[in-house]
């Protein structure tokens, strides 16, 4: 099985703050990795894929990165309807998610 | 735009059968990937198994010796049955998309399964 490991668990950040979040997989997963964002009460939203592709839609402040087993999303510049739970997903081998950040506002 | 929709029972004893139906709207079931995806309540996500209209089957090695997916063409729909329930299967139930070994886009909205007696 390969795990997903994301770090924080929890981001407390204010508005506007530069924002990175961290996912590190057990073996290599090239680049098959997405990137969800989930609010309260509703299914998630994918925000990139292929570790590093922009979903359409999705705003620039948005950006992810790596390969291999290390990978990151940052969020530029936070918006107020950013904070929310954020989790990683490879799609290399079978389906597996990191446990999730929490991105609170300070 | 494909819309998803999941149904079934809110609860289910334990021992017994969870069974759920996902609906399939504006869009073709042949056109994609079809899996379900389990959130117990302030917990992760946890993905149960693929399917693809051809019948073949891809499950999670967890949850593979209680889970049968299956679908239904002439009503653009599919399933999920999970045998032989405890507690620990209380979640959210989503069913998902994805164009061949992709990130799931589009989501249904979920729904609570309850197992208690």
């Amino acid at each position: 099985d390969i795990q997903m490991t994301q770090s924080p668990s929890t981001l407390s950040a204010s508005v506007g703050d530069r924002v990175t979040i961290t996912c590190r997989a057990s073996q290599s997963i090239s680049s098959w990795l997405a990137w969800y964002q989930q609010k309260p009460g509703k299914a998630p939203k994918v925000l990139i894929s292929k570790a590093s592709d922009l979903e359409s839609g999705v705003p620039s402040r948005f950006s992810g990165s790596g390969s291999g087993t290390e990978f990151t999303l940052t969020i530029s510049s936070l918006q107020p309807d950013d904070f929310a739970t954020y989790y990683c997903q490879q799609y290399n081998t079978y389906y597996t998610f990191g446990q999730g950040t929490k991105l609170e506002i300070k | 735009q494909v819309q998803l929709q999941e149904s079934g029972p809110g609860l289910v004893k334990p021992s017994e059968t969870l069974s759920l139906t996902c609906t399939v709207s504006g869009g073709s079931i042949s056109s994609y990937y079809w899996s379900w995806i389990r959130q117990p309540a302030g917990k992760g996500l946890e993905w149960i198994g693929r399917m693809y209209v051809s019948g073949s089957t891809l499950y999670n090695p967890s949850l593979q010796s209680r889970v049968t997916m299956s679908v239904d063409t002439s009503k653009n729909q599919f399933s999920l049955k999970l045998k032989s329930v405890t507690a620990a299967d209380t979640a959210v139930y989503y069913c998902a998309a994805d164009g061949g070994g992709g990130p799931f886009d589009p989501w249904g909205q979920g729904t609570l399964v309850t197992v208690s007696s």
